[in-house]
C-alpha cells in the first residue's frame, strides 16, 4: 500500500471547519483513501473513504485531487469532541490497514 | 448502529500465563481482524481471518498467538505464554467482505497488562 504523509498536529477553533491534509503521491489506481480517527486510546473510528470522486457523509467530506496524489478531510463544524488523532490510510482492499502517526487535531474553545 | 464488542476491557496477567481476548464482530460481517497498539505507538496489524482460516498475518503474529472462531458469533485471540512486551491495547475489527473499498470497523479494545 502507498505511504501517506500528514502534518503531526493541527489546531482548529470550535465551530470552524477543520481541513486535514494528506499526501499520497505514490497511490496506485486501485487504492482507496481511508480516514479514521482515534480519540485517546479508543478503537479507531471509521470516518470516510473514497477512490477518486469527492465523498460526503454525516461526519465529514473527503476531497481528492484530480491526480489523486493528495486529499483533504473536512470536518465542517468542528466540536471539542472532534479532538483526536486522524489517520489517512491508502489501501486497495481495505483488508489490512497500515496506520501511520496521523495528525493530532486539537479543537479549541 | 451495529458495533464490534470486546471483552474484557482490561486484563492484568502474570508473565507466562495464557490469555484469551474475546470479540463479537458485527453480525453480517465475514472478515475479522486483530490489531494492537503498544502505549504511545502506532496501531499495528496482527492478523486477518476469513472463511475459518487465517488470511494474512504480520511478523508480530508468531507461534505464541492464535485465533479462533469457536462458534457463530465469537472471534478470539489467544496468547499462549505472555511476555512483558505483549502489554498493549488489542483491537478486534470486522468487515463485510474482503473486496475493494471494503470498510473495517473496530471495537473499543482490550487493554492487556502483563506483569
Amino acid at each position: 500500500d502507498a505511504k501517506t504523509t500528514q502534518p503531526p498536529s493541527m489546531d482548529c477553533a470550535e465551530g470552524r471547519a477543520a481541513n486535514l491534509p494528506c499526501n499520497h503521491s505514490t497511490i496506485s489506481g486501485n487504492e482507496y483513501v481511508y480516514w479514521y480517527r482515534q480519540i485517546h486510546s479508543q478503537g479507531p473510528q471509521y470516518i470516510i473513504h473514497g477512490l477518486k470522486n469527492n465523498e460526503t457523509n454525516e461526519m465529514a467530506s473527503l476531497i481528492i485531487t484530480e491526480d489523486r496524489k493528495s486529499s483533504t478531510l473536512i470536518l465542517p463544524h468542528a466540536t471539542l469532541r472532534d479532538t483526536a488523532v486522524y489517520y489517512c490510510i491508502v489501501s486497495e482492499s481495505g483488508s489490512r490497514l497500515t496506520f501511520g502517526e496521523g495528525t493530532q487535531l486539537t479543537v479549541n474553545p | 448502529e451495529p458495533e464490534v464488542t470486546q471483552t474484557p476491557s482490561h486484563q492484568v496477567t502474570q508473565m507466562g500465563q495464557e490469555v484469551i481476548l474475546r470479540c463479537v464482530p458485527i453480525s453480517n460481517h465475514l472478515y475479522f481482524y486483530w490489531y494492537r497498539q503498544i502505549l504511545g505507538q502506532k496501531v499495528e496489524f496482527l492478523v486477518s481471518f476469513y472463511n475459518n482460516e487465517i488470511s494474512e498475518k504480520s511478523e508480530i503474529f508468531d507461534d505464541q498467538f492464535s485465533v479462533e472462531r469457536p462458534d457463530g458469533s465469537n472471534f478470539t485471540l489467544k496468547i499462549r505464554s505472555t511476555k512483558l512486551e505483549d502489554s498493549a491495547m488489542y483491537f478486534c475489527a470486522s468487515s463485510r467482505v474482503p473486496s475493494s473499498g471494503n470498510t473495517i470497523y473496530f471495537g473499543e479494545g482490550s487493554w492487556l497488562t502483563v506483569v
